[in-house]
């Protein structure tokens, strides 16, 4: 069974950084491409980052562009967002979803999402 | 960046009702479009890849369709769990999503 475990949220200051972790299991990390998606609270969805199964291509929406910074550790079955320079309009719900394979570039498992409140 | 208007903003239909949701691109993004449902307190669902490919799992009542830069989701007679938010994805050039679609039970 595929699982993505967000965890790493909590109230933060605006300014100050924070970084989250997403655990996958129950498929092989390392073929799969990783994205970030956040929800602000009662709002829609966006696409936050995108990295590849190798780490060769990273995207960015112009929104955290600069301050954030998506990777992984395929040895540990782990992707990480490192957040930088936060602001209140990053206070969301940060899920990690997995790439879809062979069928295009959508996102097909979901975590359970880790929320981010930015706030003094 | 590519924009994607999503309508209706909230639904209300009843049981075994036809429901039709659209998602307007800004411009041509081909086939490259997916519809997700959010149920109330979970992650979203893949009902619908490549505009009109079922996801796995989802039931046959779900269909997608596209006209031009114009694309739909059907739903052709809903049920109970059906209730959720509805968003469509264009996977073309980055990803934008839909606003939303909140349909509820009349």
């Amino acid at each position: 069974e595929v699982q993505l475990v967000e965890s790493g949220g909590g109230l933060v200051q605006p300014g100050r950084s924070l970084k989250l972790s997403c655990l996958a299991s129950g498929f092989t990390f390392s073929n799969y491409g990783m994205n970030w998606i956040r929800q602000a609270p009662g709002k829609g969805l966006e696409w936050v980052a995108s990295i590849s199964s190798s780490s060769s291509y990273i995207y960015y929406a112009d929104t955290v562009k600069g301050r954030f910074t998506i990777s992984r550790d395929n040895a540990k079955n782990t992707l990480y967002l490192q957040m930088t320079s936060l602001r209140s309009e990053d206070t969301a719900l940060y899920y990690c979803a997995r790439r879809t394979m062979g069928i295009g570039d959508y996102f097909d498992y979901w975590g359970q999402g880790v929320m981010v409140t930015v706030s003094s | 960046d590519i924009q994607m208007t999503q309508s209706p903003a909230s639904l209300s239909a009843s049981l075994e009702e036809i429901v039709t949701i659209t998602c307007q691109a800004s411009q041509d993004i081909g086939n490259w479009l997916a519809w997700y449902q959010q149920k109330p307190g979970k992650s979203p669902q893949l009902l619908i890849y490549g505009a009109t490919s079922l996801a796995d799992g989802v039931p046959s009542r779900f269909s997608g369709s596209r006209s031009g830069t114009q694309y739909s989701l059907k739903i052709s007679r809903l049920q109970v769990e059906d209730i959720g938010i509805y968003y469509c994805l264009q996977a073309y050039s980055a990803y934008t999503f839909g606003a939303g679609t909140k349909l509820e039970l009349k």
